[in-house]
């Protein structure tokens, strides 16, 4: 079974601090792909990382960062210098391999930026 | 890059009425659709998968004679909540592949906001 655990259920943080988001994966495949979405108050998810489960080199862009290690089985986010628009759920989500296999998503992280 | 459609963005309508969710893939075929559901402060479940030209494939413990899927061709799949009632007020919203980018490309439509009073 496949399983993704956000443990933090609500963030808030004052702007320009910065923030990580954890992600917990559970799979037993060993192709699988680890994505982060951003999903504003509008609803529709934004797309920010995809991460093959063979490929473990951190990536930077901008001020967002991401840390896969499988050895936790972990894929956490970091907002750097966090912004009032950083505000929004976000997902993490995985998914298997195998062609046509669905996303499993987490409960999802809710972050709040105060100004 | 692959665009998915998704229409109404938000309805409205009367318990006991159905309601009919349309996704397209507007530049790629798609075989294999996705609808999830999304509860307020939830997380996105998935519903069912949407095979063009067979029957879909539910998720244990979604009606599949209450959410009927229609994918009729390669680039439509249509979700009808039939016989709606306020507990299927959701966010609703549909995913497909663009196999031209390989097995990663998967695409989200912008979701649909149902309200049912």
């Amino acid at each position: 079974a496949q399983k993704v655990t956000q443990a933090q259920t609500e963030i808030s943080v004052v702007e320009k601090e910065d923030v990580t988001l954890d992600c917990v994966y559970e799979t037993r495949d060993t192709t699988y792909y680890l994505f982060w979405y951003k999903q504003p108050p509008s609803g529709e998810l934004v797309f920010l990382i995809r991460r093959n489960s063979f490929d473990e080199q951190n990536e930077i862009s901008g001020r967002y960062s991401w840390n896969f290690q499988k050895s936790t089985s972990s894929f956490n986010f970091t907002i750097t210098a966090s912004q009032v628009v950083d505000s929004a759920v976000y997902f993490c989500a995985l998914r298997s391999g195998n062609y046509g296999q669905n996303f499993v998503f987490g409960p999802g992280t809710r972050l709040s930026v105060l100004p | 890059g692959a665009v998915v459609s998704q229409h109404p963005s938000w309805v409205i309508c009367k318990s006991g009425t159905s309601v009919k969710i349309e996704c397209r893939s507007l530049d790629f075929q798609a075989t294999t659709m996705f609808w999830y559901r999304q509860f307020p402060k939830q997380s996105l479940m998935l519903m069912a998968t949407s095979n063009e030209g067979s029957k879909a494939t539910y998720e244990q413990g979604v009606e599949k004679d209450k959410f009927l899927i229609n994918h009729a061709s390669l680039t439509l799949s249509t979700l009808t909540v039939t016989s709606a009632h306020p507990e299927d007020s959701s966010f609703y919203i549909c995913s497909a592949r663009d196999p031209t980018t390989g097995r990663n490309g998967y695409t989200f439509g912008s979701g649909t906001r149902l309200t049912v009073v």
